[in-house]
């Protein structure tokens, strides 16, 4: 079946970078994208930005340009997402989720999604 | 950047009720809208996308309506494991964005 599984939990400090990786299977890797999503403590969900996974081509949130790299490994069917300058207000759960597009529109959609992993900005 | 309004932002009803919730996108998304539900503690599940389309193996209660500006998610004879939070989610351009969500009650 179509899985994407993240990696573990992670606790960083002000300042640090992150990388969060997301694996794909049961599906052809480069024929969707990858987006990603973080979701803060109780609050609601917030787009990061999407990547291509046959190319690279990225598009990132405004709120997040220059902070924020997202890439893919077609080798092991796995994405990345790599947020640095760490803050406190960065502590959320992020979600990768398959991106798909419909063929004949401008429609899209994210499903499935990764199981989401922590990361805790903390001094 | 498109801003999306959810109303209620919470609901309680029964099992059985039919209950709707509502999404207005600040600018017209013609019908590229998703609808999305989260349990506590678990991603988020699509259950329609671009407006009307129920996804693969989503519950046939589930309906989704609307075009331009305004959107609902209406769920006919609720079940107890339709409990959760749902947002609704515009396609029409980036960056994609979110409602703020409707936390619903059984």
């Amino acid at each position: 079946q179509v899985q994407l599984v993240q990696s573990g939990a992670e606790v960083k400090k002000p300042g640090a970078s992150v990388k969060v990786s997301c694996k794909a299977s049961g599906y052809s890797f480069t024929s969707y994208g990858i987006s990603w999503v973080r979701q803060a403590p109780g609050q609601g969900l917030e787009w990061m930005g999407w990547t291509t996974t046959y190319n690279d081509n990225t598009n990132y949130a405004q709120k997040f340009q220059g902070r924020v790299t997202m890439t893919t490994d077609i080798s092991t069917s796995t994405a990345y997402m790599d947020l640095r300058s760490l803050r406190s207000d960065d502590t959320a759960v992020y979600f990768c989720a398959r991106f798909r597009r419909d063929v004949e529109t401008i429609a899209s959609w994210f499903d499935p999604w990764g199981q989401g992993t922590l990361v805790t900005v903390s001094s | 950047d498109i801003q999306m309004t959810q109303s209620p932002s919470s609901l309680s009803a029964s099992v059985g009720d039919r209950v709707t919730i509502t999404c207005r996108a600040s600018q017209s998304i013609s019908r590229y809208l998703n609808w999305y539900q989260q349990k506590p503690g678990r991603a988020p599940k699509l259950v329609i996308y671009t407006s009307s389309k129920l996804q693969t193996g989503a519950p046939s209660r589930f309906r989704g309506s609307g075009s331009g500006t305004d959107f609902t998610l209406s769920i006919n004879n609720l079940q107890p494991e339709d409990f959760g939070h749902y947002y609704c989610q515009q396609s029409y351009s980036p960056p994609y964005t979110f409602g703020q969500g409707t936390n619903l009650e059984i």
